[in-house]
C-alpha cells in the first residue's frame, strides 16, 4: 500500500519559516491535503489539493507538491502554530485514504 | 454550518463489538458531494483511516481492518455508524467521524470532536 513519510519533528523560531515535508512515491501525481492538530483537539484542514486554503486559514499557510515530495510551508511562524501536522492523500490503486505519520512543529 | 458529533460507549470489553454513531447537523447527509468517514487515533500516535460510506450505501474500508469493520448510514436520522468487531486493546483510541469532500478533492473538511474508546475488561 501507499506510504507517506514525514519527519517526526521540526523546530523553528517565531517569525521564521517552517517547512514540513511529506514524501511518497510519485506524490506529485496526487492531491495532497494537510491537517493541523493541537493537543486534545480534532484535526483541522489547513491546505487541500496541494496548495489551496479553506476559508479562514491564514495566507501564512501554503503548500507545494512535485516529484516525490510535498511541502507545507508556514511563514512568519507564531507560537499558536505549534501543533502536529499530517499530510494525507487518496490512494486510488487501493481505494483508501492514507495519512503520513505526522510532524510535531515546535516554536522555539 | 455543518457539525458532526460522535456518540457511543466509552468502554468496550475485549472480543466484543465497538459501536459508534455520528450525527450530522446543520446539513443533509444525503448531499451528493460528500462521503462520510471514520478515522481513529491511538494515544500519542498518528491518524488511521478506517473507512467511508456514501449515502447510497457504497463503502470502502482500510484493508488492515476490513474483516472487522462495518459502516452504515441512516439518512432518515442524518446519521452514520461504525461497528468494529472482535476488539482488542490495540483498538483503544480516539475515534473521529469526518466529512470527506469531493469538492475539495477528497480532503476531510469537517471533523467531529472525537470520542475516546477504551478496550478493557
Amino acid at each position: 500500500s501507499y506510504v507517506l513519510t514525514q519527519p517526526p519533528s521540526v523546530s523553528v523560531a517565531p517569525g521564521q519559516t517552517a517547512r514540513i515535508t511529506c514524501g511518497g512515491n510519485n506524490i506529485g501525481s496526487k492531491s495532497v491535503h494537510w491537517y493541523q492538530q493541537k493537543p486534545g483537539q480534532a484535526p483541522v484542514l489547513v491546505v487541500y489539493d496541494d496548495s489551496d486554503r479553506p476559508s479562514g486559514i491564514p495566507e501564512r499557510f501554503s503548500g507545494s507538491n512535485s516529484g516525490n515530495t510535498a511541502t507545507l510551508t508556514i511563514s512568519r511562524v507564531e507560537a499558536g502554530d505549534e501543533a502536529d501536522y499530517y499530510c494525507q492523500v487518496w490512494d486510488s490503486s487501493s481505494d483508501h485514504a492514507v495519512f503520513g505519520g505526522g510532524t510535531q512543529l515546535t516554536v522555539l | 454550518q455543518v457539525q458532526l458529533q460522535e456518540s457511543g460507549p466509552g468502554l468496550v470489553k475485549p472480543s466484543q463489538t465497538l459501536s459508534l454513531t455520528c450525527t450530522v447537523s446543520g446539513g443533509s447527509i444525503s448531499s451528493g458531494s460528500y462521503y462520510w468517514s471514520w478515522i481513529r487515533q491511538p494515544a500519542g500516535k498518528g491518524l488511521e483511516w478506517i473507512g467511508r460510506i456514501y449515502t447510497s450505501g457504497s463503502t470502502n474500508y482500510n484493508p488492515s481492518l476490513k474483516s472487522r469493520v462495518t459502516i452504515s448510514v441512516d439518512t432518515s436520522k442524518n446519521q452514520f455508524s461504525l461497528k468494529l468487531s472482535s476488539v482488542t486493546a490495540a483498538d483503544t483510541a480516539v475515534y473521529y467521524c469526518a466529512r470527506w469532500s469531493a469538492l475539495l478533492l477528497y480532503a476531510f473538511d469537517i471533523w467531529g470532536q472525537g470520542t475516546m474508546v477504551t478496550v478493557s475488561s
